[in-house]
């Protein structure tokens, strides 16, 4: 079965800094790959996703994610961190043939002024 | 145009009283689904529906159960509560029910039970 692993729950970053969240995925067939993020008291808002093409997909807010199969990984970044990007992000996979999605853990990441 | 919407947006239960949940897909979509957030988890997934017939179902008790109505729109009812089942429940629609598609979730309803 498919399923993602996001490692460390807290991710703190200083204003202006790198954004990097680690998404690991497990699938024996060629993965759907999704972030999500999460602001408080809110329901789940899409960043980006891959299904297939360029390996390396753009989405809003100026995040970016690369596919990358030989290591299995979806890592969401953003060159400069703003105060906005303090929430909760969720990396998922869709189940083959539905687009049922399994989520990771989440990161919430912390924006240190 | 509107998005997904939810309600009631909270609930607060006793343990062993049954619940109904809402919800109104994006105009045009035909697939919701139900997912459960427990508080510092990631959502898990209970039910998923398409064109009004169940497509897929999670790992949750037979407690759970949902629906889809002519109009595309959703309810979702859990029996007997109990306290683990305290969550954020999510729908999402899209347009189908693809592996591709992007599912738009709502804001979600708050159940609290006690």
């Amino acid at each position: 079965a498919q399923s993602v692993t996001q490692l460390g729950s807290h991710v703190s970053v200083s204003e202006g800094a790198l954004v990097l969240l680690r998404c690991n995925y497990s699938s024996s067939v060629p993965p759907y790959l999704f972030w999500y993020v999460q602001y408080p008291n809110q329901g789940l808002q899409l960043l980006l996703k891959y299904t297939t093409g360029a390996t390396l997909v753009k989405g809003i807010n100026g995040f970016e994610a690369e596919f990358k199969k030989s290591e299995t990984s979806f890592h969401l970044t953003k060159p400069s961190a703003h105060m906005s990007d303090a929430a909760e992000y969720f990396c998922a996979v869709s189940v083959l043939g539905n687009n049922r999605l399994a989520f990771g853990k989440g990161n919430q990441v912390v924006v240190i002024p | 145009d509107a998005g997904v919407t939810q309600s009631p947006t909270h609930l607060i239960k006793t343990r062993g009283q049954q619940v109904t949940l809402r919800c109104s897909p994006i105009s045009g979509h035909k697939s919701v689904s139900w997912y459960q957030q427990v508080l510092g988890q990631g959502p898990q997934f209970i039910f998923q529906y398409y064109e009004k017939e169940e497509r897929g179902r999670g790992n949750f008790p037979d407690r759970f159960s949902a629906r889809q109505f002519p109009n595309y729109s959703s309810e979702l009812n859990v029996n007997a509560l109990l306290l683990g089942d305290s969550a954020l429940y999510l729908c999402a629609s899209s347009w189908r029910d693809r592996s591709q598609e992007t599912q738009y979730f709502g804001p979600g309803t708050r159940l609290l039970v006690l």
